[in-house]
C-alpha cells in the first residue's frame, strides 16, 4: 500500500524560481527519503531525513520534516532546467524494516 | 560509485514465455530489491533479498519468483508472463549497515512489454 503521497502531482516553473513538493504520510517512519527520476530512468537518492530531526541540507535541497503532521518537503532553490525530473518521496516504518514505501511522485517541469 | 546495472533496458515477449531479468551491482551490498512502476501507482515493491539464497515478498509477489545465489546477482523471473505485468522494472540495492533503511541505489530499469 501507498505511504507517501506527494503534492501537487505535477509543477512548472520558471528556471531561477524556487520548487516545493510536498510529501504526507500516514504511520510513524524511521526516516524519510527522497528521490530524482529521469524521464525513462532509475531512481536517484537525494536526500534521507530522519525522525528526530527537523530540517536538513544538501546545496540547492532543503528537506523539512514535521512528524506531528506526518509530513515533509522537499525545496528546490533557484532551479535549473536540468531539475525537471519526477521527485518521489519514500518512507521507511519500523525498526528492521527493509522495506522503502514510495508515493506516487511530483512531476517537475522548470521552463529555460 | 556504485553501480547496478539490469540485462536489458528494453524487452518485449509474449504471453505465457518465461522471462528473467537480471541485476547486478558491484559494490557489495547485502541487500536487493525489485520494483515494478506503473504510471499513477508509483513504485511498489516486488521481492526484496537480505543475503544470499534469502527472500522475502513485497507488496506484490504473485506471479513472479526470485532468486540470489550470489551477493552481487538478483533475478526477477516471471513464470509465465501475462499482459498485466507490461511494466518498468527497476532493481536496486542497499548496503547492510543500517538494516536496509539507508539510501537505495538504482539500476536504469527494464521496460517490459508483454504481448
Amino acid at each position: 500500500s501507498q505511504q507517501g503521497e506527494e503534492d501537487p502531482q505535477a509543477l512548472s516553473i520558471q528556471e531561477g524560481e524556487n520548487a516545493t513538493m510536498n510529501c504526507s504520510y500516514k504511520t510513524s517512519i524511521n526516516n524519510l527519503q527522497w528521490y530524482r527520476q529521469n524521464s525513462g530512468r532509475g531512481l536517484v537518492h537525494l536526500i534521507l531525513i530522519r525522525s528526530n530531526e527537523r530540517e536538513k541540507h544538501s546545496g540547492r535541497l532543503r528537506v523539512t520534516l514535521d512528524t506531528s503532521k506526518k509530513s515533509s518537503s522537499l525545496l528546490i532553490t533557484a532551479s535549473r532546467a536540468a531539475d525537471t525530473a519526477s521527485y518521489f518521496c519514500a518512507t521507511v516504518s519500523g525498526a528492521g524494516s527493509y522495506q522503502l514505501t514510495f508515493g506516487k511522485g511530483t512531476k517537475l517541469s522548470v521552463i529555460p | 560509485d556504485v553501480k547496478v546495472t539490469q540485462s536489458s533496458r528494453y524487452l518485449v515477449k509474449r504471453t505465457g514465455e518465461k522471462v528473467f531479468l537480471e541485476c547486478v551491482q558491484d559494490m557489495d551490498h547485502e541487500n536487493m530489491f525489485w520494483y515494478r512502476q506503473d504510471p499513477g501507482l508509483g513504485l511498489r515493491l516486488i521481492y526484496f533479498s537480505y543475503d544470499v539464497k534469502m527472500k522475502e515478498k513485497g507488496d506484490i509477489p504473485e506471479g513472479y519468483s526470485v532468486s540470489r545465489e550470489k551477493k552481487e546477482r538478483f533475478s526477477l523471473i516471471l513464470e509465465s508472463a501475462s499482459t498485466n505485468q507490461t511494466s518498468m522494472y527497476l532493481c536496486a540495492s542497499s548496503d547492510g549497515l543500517a538494516g536496509g533503511q539507508d539510501e537505495q541505489f538504482f539500476g536504469p530499469g527494464t521496460r517490459l512489454t508483454v504481448l
